[in-house]
């Protein structure tokens, strides 16, 4: 069955410290990825978005993420944390077999402390 | 990229009534989908929504109990019939445009006592 996992539920950091949120996902062919983030009281904003090409892709606000296909994999990073980057973030994999379907991962509570 | 309103923001209904909810786009999409986000959850797939034709629904929701109407490209309705406290969740709209990204509206929060 096609699924995506996330393996850090709640994540709490000093700012400008360095942050990695992974992401394994589990998918016959094809796959587009995607990194979405919530701020505490605002709907859900695309961060960043894996097609083709170059496995490391850069998105909003200086996070990138890795596409690893050994490993099913698609980690977010950023290399110094703000506190405003507080937030719930969610990966999210699409399947070209699957009719425009997000299947989304558990999410990531970011919590940074000042 | 899309802007994407919905209606009401939250409410409170009580046990056994309906309430619908509206998703309006700022552009032509060509898909819309209907998600659930219960408290401390992930986002769960309701039901893609189809312009002219019935809703493709996931498993585990049925059309009786989440009708969806998707009169034209900008416009989408979800009602939740004969509530129950159990469905007390946020309920997102979202829609994509060419690609497979999707954006999403603000949420409706609903409260059933």
């Amino acid at each position: 069955a096609q699924s995506v996992s996330q393996h850090n539920h709640h994540v709490i950091l000093s700012e400008a410290a360095s942050l990695e949120l992974g992401c394994n996902y589990s998918y016959g062919g094809t796959v587009n990825l995607f990194w979405y983030v919530q701020y505490p009281g605002q709907h859900l904003q695309l961060l960043l978005k894996y097609f083709s090409g170059d496995p490391l892709v850069k998105g909003i606000k200086g996070f990138e993420a890795e596409f690893i296909k050994s490993k099913f994999s698609f980690n977010l990073r950023k290399p110094s944390v703000q506190w405003s980057d507080t937030a719930e973030y969610f990966c999210a994999a699409h399947g070209s077999s699957n009719t425009g379907k997000l299947i989304f991962g558990q999410g990531t509570t970011l919590q940074v402390k000042p | 990229s899309a802007v994407i309103s919905q209606k009401p923001s939250r409410d409170i209904c009580q046990r056994g009534t309906s309430l619908t909810i509206q998703c309006q786009v700022d552009s032509q999409v060509t898909m819309m989908f209907w998600y659930r986000q219960q408290p401390g959850q992930s986002l769960t797939l309701i039901a893609t929504a189809n312009q002219g034709s019935e809703a493709t629904y996931e498993s585990g929701f049925v059309i009786d109990k989440f009708p969806i109407s998707r009169p034209n490209l900008t416009f989408s309705t979800l009602t939740v019939s004969n509530m129950s406290p159990e469905d007390s969740s946020i309920y997102l709209c979202s829609a994509s445009l060419t690609g497979p990204e999707q954006y999403f509206g603000p949420g409706t929060r609903l409260t059933v006592t």
